[in-house]
């Protein structure tokens, strides 16, 4: 399975920019790499997916260099409705079903 | 309605009691996956099922079993509880065709073992 390494707590200010690396060293060829963002007592929610190179959607934007062994969220002018914990999942349609790790609490203040 | 349907939202037990927890979905996927959270931490998988003949373990599936009724239904159940099952329990589905699109998750139960 791919472990991803993401770093366990942020800190940012609203109308700031947020960017969110994850390292997945022994990510597969065919494997997708996913975002989700989960409030309090709600399940997780898809916010954006990418194979390589760039992905922006109408919420976030998602980095991923050439060797795929990285990939890095980017959320444009945080808002204090940001403060979540976002997961870095690494995988696809295969037959392996999807491992969270402990996942990045972003906290925005005032 | 949601796409993803979990029942009950809230459950408390006691010890050794056999409860199940259901889901389903009108997403028309065939796969389905039961995650269990504890509080501050990520989701672990307990079990999966990519059709209704194909059942797999997940990395915490002791304690638990499943059925899948159908494509649509996915439940789990706490054979016995105990007080340490007490935790947040998701249910998800996903698509593997035309592309990876990603879970859809419901919004939880809420199990409580006393």
């Amino acid at each position: 399975l791919a472990k991803t390494t993401q770093p366990i707590s942020m800190d940012s200010y609203e109308g700031q920019e947020v960017n969110i690396t994850c390292s997945h060293n022994n990510i597969a060829t065919n494997d997708y790499i996913t975002w989700y963002q989960q409030f309090p007592s709600q399940g997780p929610r898809f916010i954006i997916q990418g194979y390589k190179t760039k992905v922006t959607n109408e919420v976030a934007s998602l980095f991923i260099p050439a060797d795929r062994k990285s990939s890095t969220l980017s959320l444009p002018r945080v808002s204090l409705s940001d403060t979540a914990v976002y997961y870095c999942l690494v995988g696809g349609a295969g037959r392996r079903a999807l491992t969270f790790g402990s996942g990045t609490r972003l906290q925005v203040q005032p | 309605d949601a796409d993803v349907t979990q029942t009950p939202r809230n459950r408390i037990t006691k010890t050794g009691k056999r409860i199940m927890l259901e889901c389903s979905q009108t997403k028309g996927h065939d796969r389905m996956y039961w995650y269990r959270q504890d509080p501050g931490l990520g989701l672990r998988l307990i079990y999966y099922s990519f059709d209704v003949k194909d059942i797999n373990k997940g990395e915490i599936s002791d304690g638990y079993s499943v059925s899948r009724q159908a494509q649509a239904k996915f439940s789990l159940s706490l054979e016995s509880a105990i007080p340490n099952q007490t935790a947040l329990y998701f249910c998800a589905t996903s698509d593997p065709g035309t592309g990876w699109a990603g879970y859809t998750f419901g919004s939880g139960t809420r199990l409580t073992v006393v």
